[in-house]
């Protein structure tokens, strides 16, 4: 079955400091890979995501995220960030667009950032 | 634009009451999902369904039912709503298993 571990609950940066959250799923095939971000009070909201080809996946919001199968992990990075950052962040793996697909979430990091 | 709709943002029901959570997709997916998001529990998928009249449970489907009828439309059912059911509900469609979020519904049993 697949699984989604974000080992970090709680990250805080400061505005401009460079950004890494962390994500290890479980899954025997390749799998599509996503980041997703809440901010305070809103819906979920698309980064980024890997289904296949270049490891190095480019997001909006400055972010980007890299695929390294022998660690089975897609972690999240930004160079610097900024206040408008702080949300949570989730993590989630799908076994592949077949039709009966289902996708399954971590248990999310909220970011803060210190001014 | 993909469009979900969750019908309502804020419920207050009662325990023991039947409670019906309806979310709408305007895009033709054929893949819907429920999930409930707790703090610190993350996301966790009740139910999903990949065609009308098909659904398949997820990790915790315990006190939950649902119902596809239409390709739009995907219900929740809390047969007999209790106070621990008292969560965030986030409907979403897929598509290449993309998904795309309802705003959610804050449902309190009281």
């Amino acid at each position: 079955a697949q699984s989604v571990t974000q080992p970090d609950i709680h990250i805080t940066v400061s505005e401009g400091a460079s950004l890494e959250l962390r994500c290890n799923y479980s899954y025997g095939a390749t799998p599509y890979l996503f980041w997703y971000v809440q901010s305070p009070g809103q819906g979920l909201q698309l980064l980024l995501k890997y289904f296949s080809g270049d490891t190095l996946v480019q997001g909006i919001k400055g972010f980007e995220a890299e695929f390294k199968r022998s660690q089975s992990s897609f972690n999240l990075r930004k160079p610097s960030v900024h206040w408008s950052d702080a949300a949570e962040y989730f993590c989630a793996v799908a076994s592949g667009g077949n039709r009966d697909d289902k996708i399954i979430f971590g248990k999310g990091t909220r970011l803060h950032i210190l001014p | 634009d993909v469009k979900v709709t969750q019908s309502s943002r804020y419920l207050v029901k009662r325990t023991g009451e039947k409670v019906f959570l309806e979310c709408v997709q305007d895009m033709d997916h054929e893949n819907m999902f429920w999930y409930r998001q707790d703090p610190g529990l993350g996301l966790r998928l009740i139910y999903f369904s990949y065609d009308v009249k098909m659904k398949e449970k997820g990790d915790i489907p315990e006190g939950y039912s649902v119902s596809r009828e239409k390709k739009e439309r995907f219900s929740l059912i809390l047969e007999s709503a209790s106070t621990n059911q008292t969560s965030m509900y986030l409907c979403a469609s897929s598509f290449l298993a993309e998904a795309f979020f309802g705003q959610g519904t804050r449902l309190t049993v009281v």
